[in-house]
């Protein structure tokens, strides 16, 4: 069964900074692209950022780019956010996303996210 | 301000169809990028619906169904149950990846 298990939410003060974790499990993580996605209190979905499966790719929304950086580490089945000067806007929940038709061939464009964590809650307020 | 146009909101009794449209532009869904929808329950994390258009991951009965034309597309539920009750939202591609704002379906 895929699992995806976020950590390292909590609340930190305007300009501060968290570096939140994924742990993936059932699957070969370093086959799979991952993203990050999240989610503001009450709002929609965002796209954050994205990690080709070799980190040899790494796209980041405008709203955050130059202040996260996304990366991983194959060997521990892990994917990582790290969150620089953090505003209140970056209030959220962040989820961690498979990026996958469930196992089977997947050429779309873009693909889909197959499997989601349960998601880790970020604070940003003084 | 979502670049992809969801209603905010639609309604159907148990047994009813339903259908939720996402409406785009030439730079994303008219561009050819194709359409995903999740599913959102109170509480939950997202889970894939549809994919590609109109595929369904395996465990999702064919009561939901998804279609894309032109610009826009569409997803459509056919029987509602109270259990489907939730978020849904689209995504697609533009310069970068792009959801929805999201409909809430409600069932009476």
């Amino acid at each position: 069964e895929v699992q995806l298990v976020e950590s390292g939410g909590g609340l930190v003060k305007p300009g501060g900074s968290l570096r939140l974790s994924c742990e993936a499990s059932g699957f070969t993580f370093s086959d799979y692209n991952m993203n990050w996605v999240r989610q503001a209190p009450g709002k929609g979905l965002e796209w954050v950022s994205y990690i080709r499966s070799s980190s040899s790719y790494r796209y980041y929304a405008d709203s955050v780019k130059g202040r996260f950086t996304i990366s991983r580490d194959n060997a521990r089945n892990s994917l990582y956010l790290q969150m620089n000067s953090l505003r209140a806007e970056d209030t959220a929940v962040y989820f961690c996303t498979r990026e996958g038709c469930g196992g089977g061939d997947c050429y779309f464009n873009p693909d889909p996210s197959d499997s989601w964590g349960q998601g880790t809650l970020v604070t940003v307020s003084s | 301000q979502s670049v992809l146009t969801q209603p905010p909101s639609v309604s159907g009794a148990p047994g009813q169809r339903v259908t939720i449209s996402c409406t785009g532009s030439s730079s994303n869904i008219g561009a050819g990028y194709d359409v995903h929808w999740y599913q959102q329950l109170p509480g939950t994390a997202p889970k894939l619906l549809i994919y590609g258009n109109n595929n369904r991951p395996s465990g999702i009965p064919d009561r939901f169904s998804g279609s894309k034309s032109g610009t826009s597309a569409s997803l459509a539920i056919t029987g509602l149950q109270a259990e489907d009750e939730g978020d849904y939202y689209c995504q697609s591609y533009d310069t970068s990846y792009i959801f929805g704002g999201g409909t809430k379906l409600t069932v009476l």
